[in-house]
């Protein structure tokens, strides 16, 4: 069991270009997650999805877009990157909508992208 | 809507010495409460949690949490911590289903020799 793997761990981009950042996930998990992690802002939520095919906004959505076309990858796309977008970035999952003790969230090890 | 509060944005506490980080949160909701642990350069991980039933939890690394309602808070304590937990950390709030979480900004505690 890999858990929750994310790809590339490390990116350096130019302003205007575009990358896309990999996770998957083998524990069959319903709703995963994509945050970005800023000094003392903590984690904020940039978009998730509750199952394959669904993706919704979180708080921080602007500049970036997602796509979730098999249940064990979530993808997240920059199509033209800024400095502001500058941050780590991490990828999580969770069972579901069951509740009860399946609610914890999985965490990948992160991506750190600089965006010069 | 459901927002977490994490007081102290860092706290030094020297070796052997116990420690709490506190944690308050708002919601109109019933509410899971979980803390994290994010150690250097690596992703988070769960510490403990509380779902329902006893308001006290314990968690690993000797670590434990009470949750009070009245109060809106879930404090996290150790009574003894090692250079080891020198982290950072997150508390955590879901409500309902867990549709979506909302993490506070963090406390990064360093324990001192």
């Amino acid at each position: 069991n890999a858990g929750v793997t994310q790809t590339p761990k490390f990116r350096v981009l130019k302003t205007g270009q575009s990358m896309t950042l990999l996770c998957a996930q083998d524990m069959n998990h319903e709703y995963m997650y994509w945050y970005r992690q800023d000094p003392g802002m903590g984690l904020r939520l940039i978009h998730y999805s509750v199952g394959e095919g669904t993706t919704a906004k979180g708080e921080v959505p602007d500049g970036y877009n997602v796509s979730r076309l098999k249940k064990q990858n979530f993808l997240l796309g920059l199509e033209s990157a800024a400095p502001s977008q500058t941050s780590v970035y991490f990828c999580a999952s969770s069972y579901g909508a069951s509740g009860g003790a399946l609610n914890e969230q999985f965490f990948g090890p992160g991506t750190r992208l600089t965006v010069l | 809507a459901q927002s977490v509060t994490q007081l102290d944005s860092q706290v030094p506490v020297f070796e052997e010495a116990p420690v709490e980080l506190r944690c308050n949160y708002s919601s109109s909701v019933s509410v899971y409460l979980f803390w994290y642990v994010q150690y250097p350069n690596q992703g988070l991980q769960l510490l403990l949690k509380y779902l329902s039933g006893s308001t006290l939890v314990k968690g690993i690394n000797g670590f434990e949490a009470e949750f009070n309602k009245s109060q809106t808070s879930f404090h996290l304590r150790k009574p003894s911590v090692h250079i080891s937990d020198t982290a950072e950390y997150f508390c955590a709030v879901s409500e309902n289903y867990g549709q979506n979480f909302v993490f506070g900004p963090g406390t990064r505690l360093s324990v001192l020799p």
